[in-house]
């Protein structure tokens, strides 16, 4: 079945560095990926949108300057958390499809990020 | 904007119940539904996926039904045991998918 493959798992950075998250799909071609926030003991929230080849789409309060994604081939979007300070300590977690309407989403295992 | 609800927000049932979690969505226009299963501090696992021209669909003790007229569908879990304690999200595809904010499940031994 499809897989996604999310790094790193998790990853403590200091204040005022970058860090990147990688998103692969191992097994199928994703046109479209995800990137989803998810606050403790909260649902998960839809940060942006990426397309390969093309910019991402932010949803409304989400600072594309901040979390930047690059999808640059059909198997590999990036998430780099700009500056990082610790209110964006979070569990980050991507999707994957094909781009078919009745093609289910594949998530990563996700990324838990602590900043100190 | 789309919205989903998942009630209730917690279940706490002794092992061996057969159990039933709804999820609710706003707008009948929807691609599928996908149920999904997260242990604490992990990825998510899907469960089932249903398509919008489908009403229901079984995996094991699992059967998850979809009602896109009144918005609405449930998952049913036969038989609980305790290795099924976990948060059980509902995600509808408006063409993005959104999610309800879960169920934490805890079948007790």
């Amino acid at each position: 079945g499809a897989v996604v493959s999310q790094h790193p798992s998790r990853v403590i950075c200091k204040s005022g560095t970058s860090v990147k998250i990688e998103c692969r799909s191992l097994d199928f071609q994703a046109t479209t990926m995800f990137w989803y926030r998810q606050f403790p003991k909260k649902s998960l929230m839809l940060m942006a949108t990426s397309n390969e080849g093309s910019k991402a789409t932010y949803e409304q309060g989400v600072e594309k300057d901040k979390f930047l994604i690059n999808h640059a081939s059909l198997t590999l979007s990036t998430l780099t958390v700009t500056s990082a300070h610790p209110e964006d300590s979070s569990f980050y977690i991507c999707s994957a499809t094909t781009g078919a309407t009745n093609y289910g989403y594949t998530f990563g295992s996700g990324t838990r990020l602590t900043v100190v | 904007k789309q919205e989903v609800t998942q009630i209730p927000a917690a279940l706490s049932v002794p092992e061996g119940e057969n159990l039933v979690l709804n999820c609710s969505f706003t707008d009948s226009a929807i691609y599928n539904l996908q149920w999904f299963r997260q242990d604490p501090g992990k990825g998510l696992t899907s469960l089932l996926l249903i398509q919008s021209s489908q009403r229901e669909q079984t995996s094991g003790r699992l059967n998850a039904s979809l009602d896109k007229s009144s918005g609405r569908s449930t998952l049913y879990i036969a038989a609980s045991q305790p290795g099924d304690s976990a948060t059980y999200l509902c995600a509808v595809n408006f063409n993005k998918f959104y999610f309800g904010s879960g169920t934490k499940l805890n079948v007790k031994p």
